[in-house]
Formats: C-alpha cells, structure tokens, sequence
C-alpha cells in the first residue's frame, strides 16, 4: 500500500531556509503530492502540489525527486508564522484516496 | 469570499448517541470532503461529496455517513457514538475535487463521555 513518512519534528532559526522531506517510495505515476500545514487550533491549509515537475508559489517551493520516490518542501526563509504542523499527502490518481503522512511539526527560534 | 464554516465547534455527546456535524463550502466548490483529526491516528480521510454523490471514501465503519444538498452544503452523521469517535472534524471543500487545492474549515470538536 502506498505509504509516506515524515521526520516528527525539525527546527530552524528565522529567516533562514527550510527543507522539510517525505518519502512516498510506494508512490506511483499519476499520484499528486500535496502539502498542507496546520497551525495551532486551526484547520490545514494548502501550501502547495505538484506531480511530476517542481513547483513554486508564494508559499513555498516543491522540489519532487526524479524518481518521484520522495519529495522536499523549501520554505525559502522561516518566518515565526510557519511553525506550523506539515503534512505530505498523497492523492492517488486512479481511487483518489489520500495517502496523509504523519507530519512534521516544524519549531521556529527567533 | 467566505471560507469553509462548520457548526456547530464543539460537542458533548454521551455513548451511544447520534450526531449531525454541518459544513458549508466556499462559493462555487462542488467538493466537500471530510477528515477525523485524532492525536493517536492523525488525519484520516472520511469521504468525499461531489455533486450530492459519494464518490470517495475512507476506512470507517458504517456507522459514520453523509450527504450532500444541492446548494453542496454537507452533512455529517456519526450514529452510535463510541469513545474512541472523540476527535477534531474536518471539513474542507475544493472546485472540482481532492486533487485540487482543498480549502479547510476550523473544524468541529466532538467529545464522546
């Protein structure tokens, strides 16, 4: 069964770049890989989703390997306001059942 | 644009009884989907609505159900309520369906005693 996983937790120092990872080895052609985040006492929101190629919006950047086996999240520089909990979700292309990661709850240090 | 409202925020209910959770999308999305956020099992995915029609669903026990209106307000339905059903609701709602952007709700707070 397709699978992600997810480091539990990464920290950064403000304004400096962030790289969060996920791994979908179990990934397969046509599944589109989301990211969402979810702040304290708030629901997810979307940050970004690609398939094959990378991706950038405002938000951040999606760097998708080659393979596709796993995928990296790049917020370009960490702002108080991104400590957040990040998830890697799956959509699989041929049931649409999502796949969520476990997240990686991301600290960032003045 | 309005975002994704849930009602009601917070619940208590007892074992053994029902609940209705409420959704309503953003304007012009036709997807509504829904999620149980858990601390021991994360977010796991409930079903999808399109179009009033259930086209995706999760791994849960038929007691947990819905359905969508016309206007593509959402409901959902817990009958039989266990403890372990305690847990944040989600609601979230897309134009054309999970592959695309979702856009979540502050989710509803159902607490079984």
């Amino acid at each position: 069964d397709a699978k992600t996983t997810q480091p539990n937790s990464m920290e950064s120092n403000e304004e400096e770049p962030v790289h969060l990872p996920c791994n979908h080895s179990t990934i397969s052609g046509t599944d589109y890989i989301h990211w969402y985040r979810q702040l304290p006492s708030q629901g997810p929101e979307y940050v970004i989703h690609g398939l094959t190629s990378n991706v950038n919006n405002r938000m951040a950047s999606l760097a998708i390997a080659e393979d596709r086996k796993s995928s990296t999240l790049i917020l370009h520089r960490a702002t108080l306001r991104d400590a957040a909990v990040y998830y890697c979700i799956l959509v699989l292309y041929n049931t649409d059942k999502l796949i969520f990661g476990t997240g990686t709850r991301l600290q960032v240090f003045p | 644009k309005a975002g994704v409202t849930q009602t009601p925020r917070y619940l208590i209910k007892t074992r053994g009884q029902q609940v209705t959770l409420s959704c309503s999308p953003i304007s012009g999305h036709r997807s509504v989907s829904w999620y149980q956020q858990t601390p021991g099992q994360g977010l796991q995915f409930l079903f999808e609505y399109f179009s009033e029609t259930q086209r995706n669903k999760g791994n849960f026990p038929g007691r947990f159900s819905g359905r969508q209106f016309s206007n593509s307000r959402s409901e959902m339905n817990v009958s039989t309520l266990e403890l372990g059903d305690s847990a944040l609701y989600l609601c979230a709602s897309s134009l054309e369906g999970l592959r695309y952007e979702q856009y979540f709700g502050p989710g509803t707070r159902l607490t079984v005693t």
